[in-house]
């Protein structure tokens, strides 16, 4: 079973508006969330990182948010600009010695249309 | 700084050919990671490494899989007799605290 869902495969947003990607998970134990982008042909990128005794964190253009009695993770990204347009990936790990693997979700492809 | 490399970028194989797959860590990073990315879909973990120690072998998808890391640098992640179902993009990725994982481009394995 999916532990970690990006349920839009797909996001259109006009230049300068805000893009909202979403991610949600089911496993209580994730306490440490990443986004990551990822352009054709190459590897992910990491953006934007929030742990779970934090609700928000912002960086630039790029705000994170987590809403963790909803298991919910989304990534906020104001003014949106054409080089944005790419795969997100939300991806988390567990707490405790020895959790270290990435649980990613399956994407959002944005596309920002200028 | 360098990032994450990794080589080949592009490789064929034929079904049942053996392949070897390098990732070159960012310096100085403890842990380094291989994932496996399946079209469409997220990564998925298949190995951890801590220096040369290989901690964590529980996502390998099979016993054809074998990776290494013998001087807690360089890493090779071997496929034997490489299946169809092998055809991903295999991902490297290192750090330096085990929460943010920074990745290579990968290698693009196509098995004919």
């Amino acid at each position: 079973d999916q532990q970690v869902k990006q349920n839009s495969p797909s996001l259109s947003v006009q230049e300068g508006r805000i893009s909202i990607l979403n991610c949600d998970y089911t496993n209580s134990m994730f306490d440490y969330f990443l986004w990551y982008k990822k352009y054709p042909a190459e590897g992910p990128t990491f953006l934007i990182s929030i742990s779970s005794i934090k609700d928000k964190n912002e960086d630039g253009r790029f705000t994170v948010f987590l809403n963790k009695s909803a298991k919910h993770l989304s990534l906020h990204i104001v003014p949106s600009q054409p080089g944005d347009s790419a795969v997100y990936f939300c991806a988390m790990k567990s707490k405790g010695a020895g959790s270290y693997q990435l649980t990613f979700g399956k994407g959002t492809k944005l596309s920002v249309i200028p | 700084g360098a990032g994450v490399s990794q080589s080949p970028r592009y490789k064929v194989a034929k079904r049942g050919q053996d392949v070897a797959l390098r990732c070159d860590p960012i310096s100085g990073h403890v842990s380094l990671f291989w994932y496996q990315q399946a079209l469409g879909q997220g990564p998925e973990f298949l190995t951890y490494f801590q220096n040369e120690a290989q901690l964590d072998k529980s996502g390998l998808p099979s016993d054809r899989f074998f990776a290494e890391r013998p001087e807690g640098s360089v890493s090779t992640l071997k496929i034997q007799r490489t299946q169809q179902e092998d055809s991903a993009v295999y991902l490297c990725a290192s750090s330096s605290n085990s929460d943010t994982q920074y990745f290579g481009p990968g290698t693009r394995l196509t098995v004919l």
